[in-house]
């Protein structure tokens, strides 16, 4: 089956920490981003690639890193910079850059930092 | 840059209609919608461009009108299954490729 997998679905690090989230997709789609999702606040754009060793950064993109080495590939590491990095974390993916292409998310991975 | 969202969040019962806005401050090229479940990934409803178009999907529509930057979601006769939460997307005209999402009006539909 063709999707968008993220992993872990949680996961619990120190303060302190660098940690880096998992994304992966089979639909051999161009464009892949990163979203993160607090209460009340929707879905704030992180980065966002659409090639491959390429990505720009979103509107929230301090103390955040990414990669883009792989097209099915984008992981996403939260640095010790992040002030606040407590929260729900989505990946999605489109078949290419545009204003008419629809986005598909993984599950998301709930980053807890204690 | 965030499109605001109307209602906030907003209660139905079984067969009532619904209306969810949203509106952005600046000029759009595309808006989206999807839908999200509690605890499960946002699912794609649909996306209207510029130029006017409502486009419908079962009982679910919506319509964009790009000179007041401004789109509304119409659900008609709601069912159980259309509670969540409910996300427009705004392209702008000038970096369309990048989506940027509302706060989300989260919808219950109660028997």
């Amino acid at each position: 089956d063709g999707g968008i997998t993220q992993s872990p679905k949680y996961l619990f690090r120190k303060e302190g920490q660098n940690v880096t989230l998992s994304c992966e997709q089979n639909l051999n789609h161009d464009a892949m981003y990163w979203y993160r999702q607090d209460p009340g606040q929707g879905l704030r754009l992180i980065y966002y690639s659409q090639i491959v060793n390429d990505f720009q950064k979103g509107d929230i993109a301090e103390g955040y890193s990414v990669s883009r080495e792989k097209k099915e590939s984008f992981p996403l590491t939260v640095t010790s910079a992040q002030k606040n990095p407590t929260a729900f974390y989505l990946c999605a993916s489109s078949m290419n850059r545009g204003p008419n292409t629809e986005a598909f998310f993984g599950q998301g991975t709930r980053l807890t930092v204690v | 840059q965030q499109p605001v969202q109307s209602p906030q969040a907003v209660i139905l019962r079984e067969g009532e209609d619904a209306v969810i806005n949203c509106s952005s401050s600046k000029a759009l090229y595309s808006v989206h919608w999807y839908r999200q479940k509690h605890g499960e990934a946002p699912v794609f409803l649909m996306i209207l461009l510029k130029g006017g178009e409502q486009k419908g999907h079962e009982k679910i529509s919506a319509s964009f009108n790009e000179k007041k930057q401004q789109s509304s979601l119409y659900l008609t006769a709601s069912q159980l299954s259309y509670s969540g939460t409910y996300f427009c997307g705004t392209g702008m005209a000038t970096s369309y490729d990048k989506v940027i999402f509302g706060p989300g009006t989260s919808l219950s539909v109660i028997p």
